[in-house]
């Protein structure tokens, strides 16, 4: 299996556009998560699917941001309009309960964002 | 939610073990405690995972007391690839889990 495939890795954006990030999961894998991370922050969990399902988004930082799972091998966080304080890198992760346990999410590269 | 405490950093030398020890006071029954590790411009990688005593596998040892409010991860003889940042998670429930990565721990080997 490739893993789990992120797009873009670099994104470059102006203050007030909107970004898109994708992420396709592990095939078979149940559960999706995107995070972020910064220096100052560390690693945030944001929202996690279960089945294309949003089980927990309490970690979406505010209204701007969004995702969607549209069907099991894809999901999208949308950001609109994006702000410098959004500047971070984000994960994706993907993960089957029950093969190894609850938590063995296997992660992607990563999208690096940088809003100017 | 159980929160983990970790060190912020660790120094070490090619050869020696390292162990680190996370704490998760309000750990809760049906919960799984997960290693991670971190290189620069990647994202996390799997190391070990258990429940409760000891567990190991061809990378670390993870040692669990019997009132799993701690955990402490064993790296055996490292080397300077093992420099990275190492993440202790306690994972909250069964289907609806709150994950709870801890601040992460900054290992450095040096030669």
């Amino acid at each position: 299996d490739a893993g789990v495939i992120q797009s873009p890795r670099h994104e470059v954006t102006e203050m007030g556009q909107e970004v898109t990030l994708r992420c396709k999961p592990i095939s078979g894998h149940d559960y999706l998560f995107w995070y972020r991370q910064t220096m100052m922050r560390g690693l945030e969990l944001l929202i996690y699917f279960n089945n294309n399902v949003p089980i927990d988004d309490s970690g979406m930082p505010e209204d701007r941001f969004s995702a969607k799972m549209p069907n099991a091998s894809f999901s999208t966080l949308k950001i609109q309009p994006s702000e410098p304080r959004d500047s971070a890198v984000y994960f994706c992760a993907s993960s089957h309960y029950g093969r190894e346990g609850p938590d063995t999410q296997y992660f992607g590269p990563g999208t690096r964002l940088t809003v100017l | 939610l159980a929160k983990t405490t970790q060190p912020i950093s660790m120094d070490s030398y090619e050869g020696q073990e390292v162990n680190i020890t996370c704490s998760h006071n309000n750990i809760a029954t049906n919960d799984y405690i997960t290693w991670y590790q971190q290189f620069p411009s990647q994202g996390p990688r799997f190391i070990i995972q258990g429940y409760k005593t000891k567990v190991t596998n061809e990378v670390a040892s993870l040692f669990i007391p019997a009132d799993r409010k701690s955990s402490t991860l064993s790296l055996p003889r490292v080397s300077l690839s093992d420099t990275a940042v190492y993440y202790c998670l306690v994972g909250q429930g069964s289907n609806d889990y709150k994950l709870s990565f801890g601040a992460g721990t900054t290992v450095t080997v040096r030669a």
